[in-house]
């Protein structure tokens, strides 16, 4: 196993497009977890899915951001009309849970808004 | 009242120092407590995790929980330039939320 895997690692788009991140996280994981983060900030919860079932979508930052994990293993996320504010790294863990859930993170992928 | 807690620096500290990292937390229920290192531009990669309260040492790093004033702390012994990173804090368990981080430069 490669460990979890994020693309594509940079997008640069223009104001009002949409963009879509894929996540593919550890096979033997059954917790999937998105994140934003911005420059100095710690990673800042948006959604996670526990096999298919998201359990927490709350935290989605506007209804402009969607998550979905249609057969219990890859993830989406998808900003529709991007904003400058929405420049950040959004990153996605994988975990097993149990015990501890400990998280294992991709190397994430950044979006410049322009 | 924010989940966790945690001063973001940044630290800076010269090569060989003891470096004292802290967090606070608001909920008591919570057993693990994990710290996560974030490398520049990499995610955050666990570091140490302990359950519930006590220290765990592992190498030149100790991780300290007391529940009691809901304070966890990661100290780091003879701290080295690779040291330098943000340091997250987790205590919660399904819907996972972190500090803010704590950037730390060691300064040889």
């Amino acid at each position: 196993d490669t460990g979890v895997s994020q693309d594509p690692r940079h997008k640069i788009t223009k104001r009002g497009q949409n963009v879509t991140f894929r996540c593919d996280p550890i096979s033997e994981h059954n917790r999937l977890y998105w994140y934003r983060q911005t420059l100095g900030q710690g990673p800042e919860f948006l959604t996670y899915f526990q096999n298919e079932a998201q359990l927490e979508k709350s935290r989605l930052l506007s209804d402009r951001f969607s998550a979905e994990r249609p057969k219990g293993s890859f993830s989406t996320l998808e900003i529709q009309r991007t904003e400058q504010g929405d420049s950040a790294m959004y990153l996605c863990a994988s975990s097993f849970a149990s015990g501890a859930n400990v998280l294992t993170f991709g190397a994430g992928s950044r979006l410049t808004v322009l | 009242q924010k989940e966790v807690e945690q001063d973001p620096g940044p630290l800076s500290v010269p090569e060989g120092a003891i470096v004292s990292l802290n967090c606070t937390y608001s909920n008591s229920a919570f057993q693990y407590f994990m710290w996560y290192r974030q490398y520049s531009r990499k995610g955050p990669e666990l570091l140490m995790y302990t359950y519930s309260s006590g220290n765990k040492e592992d190498g030149r790093f100790t991780a300290q929980v007391d529940k009691s004033s809901k304070y966890i702390s990661l100290f780091i012994r003879d701290s080295q330039p690779s040291d330098s990173a943000t340091y997250l804090c987790q205590t919660s368990y399904d819907k996972v939320i972190f500090g803010p981080g704590t950037s730390l430069s060691v300064i040889p």
